[in-house]
């Protein structure tokens, strides 16, 4: 089992530019959890996705970001029209249906030049 | 809306001694509880959790407690070492799935 995988593992773009970051859960689970971190402070929730369905989208700016998981292929965090203050670690987490653990992929550590 | 507050948000003890990190939720209908750990530069890794049936459990050197009437849950660390330095992540899930952490903790353990 490969684990949670997110690419890319670092991200360079320039403002106004998009960025698109990948996560492809653990086999087996549906469930995709994304957090942002800022260097020394905390998670913070942006979306929780279940296959094809956007379930709690509550964390996430009103623009510019946007997220999915289809019903083939990774999730995808897209933030578009990128500016200074979106540099960050993005994380995301997969569980199982049902279940209660959620494990974390190694990260995107996104800068905006 | 869902809310964790977690303290103390820095601890430094000395090698040996033990850690105890606290947490509060407010949704009550939370049901799962787990904590996680972070290296510096590195991912999250969960080192133990704690369901709502239950109100303590062990694994070696750290347990947690959960009192549901107040709404607190506790990681309590014993004999800590300088390799448990980290920062420290208390989450709670409720039962719509969503996964809320905690502000963290930053230990440091001095040999």
């Amino acid at each position: 089992n490969a684990g949670v995988m997110q690419n890319p593992r670092h991200l360079v773009r320039r403002r106004g530019q998009e960025a698109r970051l990948r996560c492809s859960p653990m086999k087996g689970h549906s469930h995709v959890y994304w957090y942002r971190q800022l260097p020394e402070e905390g998670l913070k929730f942006m979306v929780y996705l279940q296959k094809e369905n956007i379930i709690d989208e509550s964390g996430m700016p009103k623009e510019r970001f946007s997220a999915e998981f289809p019903k083939e292929g990774p999730s995808i965090l897209r933030i578009q029209q990128v500016v200074r203050g979106d540099s960050a670690a993005y994380f995301c987490a997969s569980s199982r249906p049902g279940g209660t653990e959620a494990f974390f992929g190694q990260g995107t550590r996104l800068t905006v030049v | 809306g869902e809310n964790v507050e977690q303290h103390p948000s820095t601890l430094s003890v000395q090698e040996g001694d033990s850690a105890v990190i606290k947490c509060t939720y407010s949704d009550s209908a939370s049901n799962y509880f787990p904590w996680y750990k972070q290296e510096l530069g590195k991912r999250p890794q969960l080192i133990i959790d704690i369901r709502s049936n239950v109100g303590e459990k062990k694994d070696q050197r750290i347990a947690v407690t959960l009192n549901k009437t107040a709404k607190h849950f506790s990681l309590h660390i014993t004999e800590t070492q300088p390799e448990d330095s980290a920062v420290y992540f208390c989450a709670a899930k409720s039962t719509t799935d969503k996964l809320i952490f905690g502000t963290g903790t930053r230990l440091q353990v001095f040999p």
